[in-house]
Parts: structure tokens; sequence; C-alpha cells
């Protein structure tokens, strides 16, 4: 069975700096999907970035970057120049992709991050 | 586009109550899901349906049932309620799948549900 790792109950940084969030999966299939998903206080769930195994290139979307290693089993965020809106629930999440067709989206149990001013 | 709606945002239940947590999505997504939140459990799969007609169980389905007689709607029956399943309760839907990279979960806003 796969499962999804996010070792960093809470994290705190300071607004202008960079965080990186750890996140480690395991599975035995070599396509899948890996999915960051940001969850404010306001509770809705938002898809932040998502990354193609068979893809070497890390994603990206603006401030927010991942480092995928793909050996490793490991799918880490990193957010630039943090702000006070990045407050938030960060999950990791993986989906197998058998051949056109997907599994269902397996969670973390989430990493509590605070931005401080 | 409203996306996915969850009805009702709060509900407080008596133990043995029994309700109906409504989700409904105007994407034509064939694929719905229940995630139920608890506090340092992440988000938990319940039931899933991969099209009108079609629902199976997730990891944590017991005391819950489904049915997806519409392609747009899935809701979530809570026979006997239980203190166990107080938590926060989301649909999810994606076009295709449990949520591919083209085709992403879309959540709707949660259900806070309080079991006495």
């Amino acid at each position: 069975a796969q499962t999804v790792t996010q070792s960093q109950p809470e994290m705190s940084v300071q607004e202008a700096e960079t965080v990186t969030l750890s996140c480690t999966y395991d599975t035995s299939e070599s396509n899948y999907y890996l999915f960051w998903y940001k969850q404010p206080p306001s509770r809705q769930m938002i898809l932040v970035i998502r990354q193609e195994a068979y893809k070497q290139q890390n994603a990206t979307e603006n401030r927010f970057s991942v480092n995928f290693q793909k050996a490793a089993k490991s799918f880490s965020l990193k957010i630039s120049d943090s702000q006070l809106g990045d407050t938030a629930m960060y999950f990791c999440a993986f989906i197998l992709n058998y051949g056109g067709s997907q599994g269902n989206l397996i969670f973390g149990k989430g990493t509590k991050l605070s931005v401080k001013p | 586009n409203a996306g996915v709606t969850q009805t009702p945002k709060f509900q407080v239940l008596k133990t043995g109550q029994s309700m109906t947590l409504q989700c409904a999505q105007d994407m034509n997504h064939e694929y719905m899901s229940w995630y139920r939140q608890d506090p340092g459990m992440g988000l938990r799969l319940i039931h899933y349906s991969v099209g009108a007609g079609i629902t199976d169980q997730g990891e944590v389905p017991n005391g819950y049932n489904v049915s997806r007689s519409t392609t747009e709607d899935f809701p979530l029956r809570l026979l006997s309620a239980a203190p166990s399943q107080t938590s926060v309760y989301f649909c999810a839907s994606s076009r295709t799948g449990g949520g591919s990279y083209n085709s992403p979960l879309h959540f709707g806003n949660g259900t806070r549900l309080t079991v006495t």
C-alpha cells in the first residue's frame, strides 16, 4: 500500500524568508503524480503545485517550487519570500497512474506553517 | 461556475441521529469522493464514485453510506451518528480518476460536523 509521510507537524518562518516542507512517500510503482495542497484557516483546499513522476524537471509556480527526488521518494516544497498569507496547513498527496486511469489520492498528515511578521 | 458545493457548512447532531451531507458539482466530473479530516490524521477517503451508479469504499467507510444516481450529486449519509464521526468532511471531484496532473481534485469548502 502506498503511504505519504510528512515528518514536520509544525513549522514557522519569518516573513520574506525561505522555508522547505518535507514529504516522503512509499510505492513500488513508477508512474504516479504528486501534489501539494494548501489549507488556510478558511478551510478551503487549494492546489499549490503538481508533479508528474516521469518528468525529471522540478515543478515551479511563482514562489513555490518542489525538489522531486524519485529515487529517494522525496517531494519537498520550497516557499520563497514567505508572505503572511502563506500561513496554512500544507498537505502532500500522491496518486498512482494506471496507464491513463488513476487510483485515489492519498494524503500525508499535514504540516502547519506559520509565517511570522 | 460554482465548482463543488457542499451543504451544510456546519452541523451539530446528537448520538444516534441521522443526516445527509450534500455534495453537488457542475463541472460534469465523472469522479467524486468524500474525505474526512481529523487533527493529526490528514484527509482520509471514506467513499468514492467513478460514475453514476458506481460507488466503492475507501479507507474509512464504516458508518457511512453513499449513492450516485446522477453525475452531479454524491450525498453522504450517516445512518446513526456517533461521537467518533465528529470531523470536517470534504467532497471532491475530478474529470477522471482520483485526480491526475491534468485534472486534479477540486474540493468543496467542507462541512464541520459535531456529534454530541
